[in-house]
């Protein structure tokens, strides 16, 4: 049972227009979400995060929005760019704050694609 | 059932020991890879495998081998742990689009739930 899904495989967005990735999750216990972004032929690497004590997250034109009643987030790219074309990846883990000891539970991926 | 199943889930070893993960797809996928999650959570492609060919990540060393069965399994073998190599590792599978040009991924990628290797 996927605890992390993605459930559209693939958004299409106008260059210069706001691209909205959606993630959903079962597990109640994640607190910390990840959004990586993967080339072909490479790795995902990640983009950014978010814990469960705070609702929003910003970088740049990166913004991830949580709402944790709905068990859900939202990576919100604006302006979106050519370069932005690639899969992004939704994850979590859970049980603490020493992140860098849990492991991750991913979504599918979503494929973006950014229009010029 | 589990898409992605890796053995096992937790593995705790001593320095300079042999061992190995293993993975299997029940998706019908052509293509398996194995990732290393660090402890600041990015992940490291090591290996992408299908029926036609392996691509090694250069700086793997090479006491890591993948080893594939069938197209269903790719197991990673780990010979002389050493510290270093503990971490997570992930495995996943994607299928080769069909239709287009050649090598294009629809770009799903369904992951295990990660094996976390412990070197003592």
């Amino acid at each position: 049972d996927q605890q992390v899904k993605q459930n559209s495989p693939s958004l299409s967005v106008q260059e210069g227009r706001i691209s909205i990735l959606n993630c959903d999750y079962t597990n109640s216990m994640f607190d910390y979400f990840l959004w990586y972004k993967k080339y072909p032929a490479e790795g995902p690497t990640f983009l950014i995060s978010i814990s469960s004590i705070k609702d929003k997250n910003e970088d740049g034109r990166f913004t991830v929005f949580l709402n944790k009643s709905a068990k859900h987030l939202s990576l919100h790219i604006v302006p979106s760019q050519p370069g932005d074309s690639a899969v992004y990846f939704c994850a979590a883990s859970g049980y603490g704050s020493n992140f860098g000891n849990e492991k991750l539970t991913f979504g599918t991926g979503t494929r973006l694609t950014i229009i010029p | 059932d589990t898409a992605v199943s890796q053995t096992p889930k937790y593995l705790v070893t001593q320095m300079g020991n042999d061992k190995s993960i293993k993975c299997e797809q029940n998706l019908g996928h052509d293509t398996m890879y194995w990732y290393k999650q660090d402890s600041k959570k990015f992940l490291k492609i090591m290996f992408s495998y299908n029926n036609k060919e392996l691509i090694i990540n250069e700086t793997v060393p090479n006491r890591f081998s993948p080893k594939s069965p069938d197209k269903a399994h790719l197991n990673l073998h780990i010979n002389s742990l050493e510290l270093g190599d503990s971490a997570v590792y992930f495995c996943a599978s994607s299928q080769e689009e069909q239709e287009g040009p050649a090598g294009t991924n629809t770009g799903e990628l369904f992951f295990g739930e990660g094996s976390r290797l412990t070197v003592l």
